[in-house]
């Protein structure tokens, strides 16, 4: 089957450390996106890949980071300069260097804070 | 900046009557619109993409209007059914990678 899967389901941060949200896909898409989704607001861009190891900021970038060393994979880290962290966290990808394409999203993390 | 609004926020209705939602955007110069479907703690699942030069785009029971000229996009769904419950997004891609959300409108379907 192709898609996108995420993993962890759930994450638990402690105070100044940083963590890793997975995310990996096996449509052979050359763009991925990481987006923020809190309550009662539209999903944020954080990152966008439109190539490997190419990466844009987003909207929202500050306190994360992304590595885009494989086609397949594009990991975020939420580091601990990120003070709101607690979110519902979703992957996406979609096809080529064209735009206007549907993207397709994972099941999705959610990050929160112990 | 582009900015997408939905409105209402939720939506409750019962099985059978038809669901009308409604999308808005200030910039018009868009060059798709889409609209998704996302279920409780899930990922979001994409329903109809409507091209820029296009006024419509239907799937089975559901049919998406796009005007450019007034900013604004309706999801209609016929027939509701008890499945159908489930928060609802649109987003506007502005041809630069990025798409821009609106807060979607939570529907439930009473049976």
């Amino acid at each position: 089957d192709g898609g996108i899967t995420q993993s962890p389901k759930y994450l638990f941060r402690k105070e100044g450390q940083n963590v890793t949200l997975s995310c990996e896909q096996n449509l052979n898409h050359d763009a991925m996106y990481w987006y923020r989704q809190d309550p009662g607001q539209g999903l944020r861009l954080i990152y966008y890949s439109q190539i490997v190891n190419d990466f844009q900021k987003g909207d929202i970038a500050e306190g994360y980071s992304v590595s885009r060393e494989k086609k397949e994979s594009f990991p975020l880290t939420v580091t601990s300069a990120q003070k709101n962290p607690t979110a519902f966290y979703l992957c996406a990808s979609s096809r080529g260097h064209h735009t206007g394409k549907t993207q397709y999203f994972g099941p999705g993390t959610r990050l929160l804070v112990l | 900046k582009q900015e997408v609004t939905q409105i209402p926020a939720a939506l409750s209705v019962p099985e059978g009557e038809n669901l009308v939602l409604n999308c808005s955007f200030t910039d018009s110069a868009i060059y798709n619109l889409q609209w998704f479907r996302q279920d409780p703690g899930k990922g979001l699942t994409s329903l109809l993409l409507i091209q820029s030069s296009q006024r419509e785009q239907t799937s089975g029971r559901l049919n998406a209007s796009l005007d450019k000229s007034s900013g604004r996009s309706t999801l209609y769904i016929a027939a509701s059914q008890p499945g159908d419950s489930a928060t609802y997004l649109c987003a506007v891609d502005l041809n630069d990678y990025k798409l821009s959300f609106g807060a979607g409108t939570t529907v439930t379907v009473r049976a």
